[in-house]
């Protein structure tokens, strides 16, 4: 299957400052790219869906201001998390599709964690 | 609206025996449906879909699934489970037509095979 690849797999920072989340599709055009919040022992909870070029579409209930998306090209997504607090810490995942992919593929996941 | 229903959090199964992990869907149009593993701080990985043609699905290390449109279930069976398939198992659909991209996934069903 296609590769996603997902930067970092863990990170630690500190209140107030603000995180960066890779997300490559590494041999595959990712016309849409999917970020998601998993929460310990539950379900992956949709944050937004970006396309190629135009600006993410946010999930009721996720602050665009504060999970910043950028999807600049083809093979590239971006999860800016601004000015982290520890309620912020948890597991994101970026997923991938392709137009000719009927199914989405992962990262490996970022664990986030916000002392 | 889409949606997806994984009615058990948690299967026990001893190892060598059958394995059965329940899934049902709700879509407007013709589902797309998916099954997808996770270990743990790991993403998900791809195991098997349904989009057309036979119902009875084979995919990765020996998984296979069910699609039934009368009951709208989607369920994943394994004949002879294996203690390294102990993981969280998640089942998700997506209505080509009238949510694009977009997985809706189940909450996630929690598979121990005990040796």
């Amino acid at each position: 299957g296609a590769v996603v690849s997902q930067h970092p797999s863990r990170v630690i920072c500190k209140s107030g400052t603000s995180v960066k989340i890779e997300c490559r599709s590494l041999d595959f055009q990712a016309t849409t790219m999917f970020w998601y919040r998993q929460f310990p022992k539950q379900s992956l909870m949709l944050m937004a869906t970006s396309n190629e070029g135009s600006k993410a579409t946010y999930e009721q209930g996720v602050e665009k201001d504060k999970f910043l998306i950028n999807h600049a090209s083809l093979t590239l997504s971006t999860l800016t998390v601004t000015s982290a607090h520890p309620e912020d810490s948890s597991f994101y995942i970026c997923s991938a599709a392709g137009a000719l992919n009927t199914e989405a593929f992962f990262g490996q996941g970022t664990r986030l964690t916000v002392v | 609206a889409q949606s997806v229903a994984q009615p058990e959090d948690q299967v026990n199964v001893a190892e060598g025996n059958p394995l059965t992990v329940k899934c049902t869907y709700s879509v407007s149009g013709n589902p797309y449906l998916f099954w997808y593993v996770q270990y743990p701080n790991r993403g998900l990985q791809f195991l098997l879909k349904y989009i057309t043609g036979d119902n009875l699905v084979k995919g990765s290390y020996g998984f296979e699934a069910e699609f039934n449109k009368s009951q709208t279930s989607f369920h994943l069976k394994k004949p002879s489970a294996l203690v390294s398939d102990s993981a969280l198992y998640f089942c998700a659909v997506r209505d080509l037509y009238n949510a694009g991209n977009m997985l809706t996934f189940g909450g996630g069903t929690r598979l121990m095979v005990k040796p």
